[in-house]
């Protein structure tokens, strides 16, 4: 799988919009962006996941530059709750075999502030 | 749906003992996955079976730990003896057949002194 790049923390004040960057210059042309957070003292819990377009749904967007070498996810208002470590994971989609695999790297620690 | 159901939620131990971490998956979920989470080494998949088959097992760390899942419903992880070294926090997590989506328990925190 693809190594990911992202920033070790972010913050970001409450109501406004947290943009997360991550890079993947090495993804493959099979290889999907997911992205997961951990929210303190909680399992990881999936936010999205996206091959090509853009994506969005209850959660939040996925924006997917054209060369696909980097991705964004977007959180419109940032909540307090929203506080969590996010990781960008990138890995080939889940076909049997062995693409099972979630590689979590460090994520980015994103603090909304109130 | 009550989600991944994991037991204990906090364990404490000697060094020696047996322990043995219970995970419940989503219903009908039918992939199960173990991991550990510690602060050296982030989050790492320790085990994934596959309608109730160990499919990978590479991520286990030594003999002293064994996983089994005897029907649909229910795993076990066990760590026989325990170290300090293996105080973690243990997650589980299940995926429906064919989704991209794995859901995550709410993980046992063990400490081993």
């Amino acid at each position: 799988d693809a190594k990911t790049t992202q920033p070790p923390s972010m913050d970001c004040a409450e109501g406004r919009a947290a943009n997360l960057p991550c890079n993947h210059s090495t993804i493959s042309g099979n290889e999907y962006v997911y992205w997961y957070r951990q929210i303190h003292s909680q399992g990881p819990q999936y936010i999205i996941h996206g091959l090509k377009n853009n994506e969005t749904n209850e959660m939040a967007s996925l924006i997917i530059t054209e060369d696909r070498k980097s991705s964004t996810l977007i959180l419109p208002h940032a909540t307090l709750r929203d506080t969590a470590v996010y990781y960008c994971i990138v890995r080939v989609a889940n076909s049997g075999g062995s693409n099972y695999k979630l590689t979590f790297g460090k994520g980015t620690l994103l603090t909304v502030n109130p | 749906d009550a989600g991944v159901i994991q037991s204990p939620r906090h364990e404490v131990t000697e060094m020696g003992q047996e322990v043995t971490l219970r995970c419940k998956p989503i219903s009908g979920h039918n992939s199960l996955f173990w991991y550990r989470q510690t602060m050296m080494r982030g989050l790492e998949l320790l085990i994934y079976f596959n309608n109730n088959v160990p499919i990978d097992d590479s991520g286990m760390p030594e003999d002293r730990f064994s996983a089994k899942m005897p029907n649909a419903s229910f795993s076990t992880l066990k760590i026989q003896p325990s170290e300090p070294r293996d105080s973690a926090v243990y997650f589980c997590a299940s995926s429906f057949p064919g989704t991209e989506t794995q859901y995550f328990g709410p993980g046992t925190r063990l400490l081993v002194l």
